[in-house]
């Protein structure tokens, strides 16, 4: 199998703070992770590609200087929620990719669910 | 354009019958990967089966098959000899073109519910 760590699992913040979630692949190494927000009763929908040593790739509608993305290690990508707001609540999810023979898996972390006060 | 169709929002099933759960596909990409993924309540997103397009046989993984019919552009998940634990949202996935860095296309899920 493969193991992908997310951390915080949960947080409250205040409106106007930042937050920083940071994905890790425990057993493997990813070039490329991935961040999804997910509403409640909803699917995942991507927020942005996230590539080791370079600039993530943002999907259209994500503000890339609110969602701050680092990918600086093939284990390691964060997520900085920069002046969060409460619509910014969610629950967001990374993935990493691992690399196999004729097969690229993309496993999940736990998640964390994000509430702005 | 809805790139992954589960037209099913629930389903209910015995413990110990097999359920499938339906998911119909849209790509002109020859080369493509189907997955599922299983969401229970926790959140966390588990992986469940592959499938790629240039796949001869049907995926399976234990309980979980996948019966691939590319013609129709479906990737349908069986599950057999349910269980309680199995109770939870599943999507269905599809990534599209070869090689690495390719994100995936989740359809809206299907919340299976395993009765006793």
């Amino acid at each position: 199998g493969a193991v992908v760590s997310q951390h915080p699992s949960w947080v409250i913040c205040k409106s106007g703070t930042s937050v920083k979630i940071e994905c890790r692949s425990l057993d493997f190494q990813a070039t490329t992770m991935f961040w999804y927000r997910q509403f409640p009763k909803q699917s995942l929908m991507l927020m942005a590609t996230s590539n080791e040593g370079s600039k993530a790739t943002y999907e259209q509608g994500v503000e890339k200087d609110k969602f701050l993305i680092n990918h600086a290690s093939l284990t390691l990508s964060t997520l900085t929620v920069t002046s969060a707001h409460p619509e910014d609540s969610s629950f967001y999810i990374c993935s990493a990719e691992k690399q196999g023979i004729a097969k690229n898996i993309q496993y999940f972390g736990a998640g964390t669910r994000l509430s702005v006060l | 354009a809805q790139k992954i169709t589960q037209t099913q929002p629930g389903m209910f099933v015995q413990e110990k019958e097999a359920v499938t759960l339906d998911c119909t596909y849209d790509t002109s990409d020859p080369s493509y990967g189907l997955f599922w993924y299983k969401q229970p309540s926790s959140g966390e997103m588990i992986f469940l089966i592959y499938q790629g397009s240039y796949d001869q046989q049907n995926a399976t993984e234990g309980r979980y098959s996948l019966n691939f019919q590319k013609a129709r552009k479906s990737a349908n998940l069986v599950i057999s000899a349910s269980q309680l634990g199995d109770s939870a949202m599943y999507f269905c996935a599809m990534r599209e073109g070869r090689g690495s860095g390719y994100a995936l296309n989740f359809g809206k899920g299907t919340s299976l519910l395993v009765t006793p």
